[in-house]
C-alpha cells in the first residue's frame, strides 16, 4: 500500500522559512524513474506545481519560485523535505506531496502523479 | 507556461447523469494530459492519464479523450461518490500546470 503524508507547521510568520516533510511508504525513491513532487493550492485557486526530486537526485523547480525553494530527500527515512524561504501571506495554501511515475503510452512517456498525500494547510500571518 | 482552461467551472448534476468536462490547453500538448479528482480533506486521486487511459482501480464510468489542445472527461451514470472537483493537468513540459477545476455538485 502506497501512502504519503505531509507534516509541518500550520502557521508561519511573514519572512520566516517553511519546512515541510513528506513521509512516504510502499515505494522507494531510489527506484529508477521514481520521483516525489510538491504542489500547493491556495484557497479558491488552482493547484500549482512547486518542485520535483527524482530518484537520481535530479531536481526541478517552478521557475517563479526557484530562488525560494529547496527540495531534498532522505532515502533511509523515506522522506522528502521542502523548504520555502521568505514566506508571505500569498503563500497561504494547502501543500501536497505526490509520487511521480512515468508511463510509456502510444510512443510518449508521460509524467503522472499517481499517489498523493491528504495535504497540510499552511497559513502565513503575523 | 502552458495555460489550462476548464469549462464549466461548476455544474449541477444528479445521480445517474452523464457529465462532460472540457479542458483546453494554450498550446499543442499532444496527449500529455492527466485528470484528477479532488475532495476537501482527502488526497487528490489520479483518474485518467495520457488523455484517455483509465488509472488502475478507477471505475469504467470515467473516460477521457482528446489530443492537441482540447480534451474531455466524461462521467457516465454519475454516482454519489463522484461529486467532487475535477482538474486537468498537462505533463507536456515543466512547469506542469493545472486547470482551475470543475466542481460537480448536486
Amino acid at each position: 500500500q502506497i501512502t504519503l503524508k505531509e507534516s509541518g507547521p500550520v502557521l508561519v510568520k511573514p519572512t520566516q522559512t517553511l519546512t515541510l516533510t513528506c513521509s512516504f511508504s510502499g515505494f522507494s525513491l531510489n527506484t529508477d524513474g521514481m520521483g516525489v513532487a510538491w504542489f500547493r493550492q491556495p484557497p479558491g485557486k488552482a493547484l500549482e506545481w512547486l518542485t520535483l526530486i527524482y530518484w537520481d537526485d535530479d531536481k526541478r523547480y517552478r521557475p517563479s519560485l526557484k530562488s525560494r525553494l529547496t527540495v531534498t530527500k532522505d532515502i533511509s527515512k523515506s522522506q522528502v523535505v521542502l523548504t520555502m524561504t521568505n514566506m508571505d501571506p500569498v503563500d497561504t495554501a494547502t501543500y501536497y506531496c505526490a509520487r511521480r511515475l512515468s508511463h510509456v503510452i502510444g510512443g510518449i512517456t508521460i509524467s503522472v502523479f499517481d499517489y498523493w498525500g491528504q495535504g497540510t494547510l499552511v497559513s502565513v500571518s503575523s | 507556461d502552458v495555460q489550462m482552461t476548464q469549462s464549466p467551472s461548476s455544474l449541477s448534476a444528479s445521480v445517474g447523469d452523464r457529465v462532460i468536462i472540457t479542458c483546453r490547453a494554450s498550446q499543442d500538448i499532444v496527449t500529455y494530459l492527466n485528470w484528477y479528482q479532488l475532495k476537501p480533506g482527502k488526497a487528490p486521486k489520479l483518474i485518467i492519464f495520457a488523455a484517455s487511459n483509465l488509472q488502475s482501480g478507477v471505475p469504467s464510468r470515467f473516460s477521457g479523450g482528446g489530443s492537441g489542445t482540447d480534451f474531455t472527461l466524461i462521467i457516465n451514470n454519475l454516482q454519489p461518490d463522484d461529486f467532487a472537483t475535477y482538474c486537468c493537468q498537462q505533463s507536456y513540459n515543466s512547469p506542469w500546470t493545472f486547470g482551475q477545476g470543475a466542481r460537480v455538485e448536486v
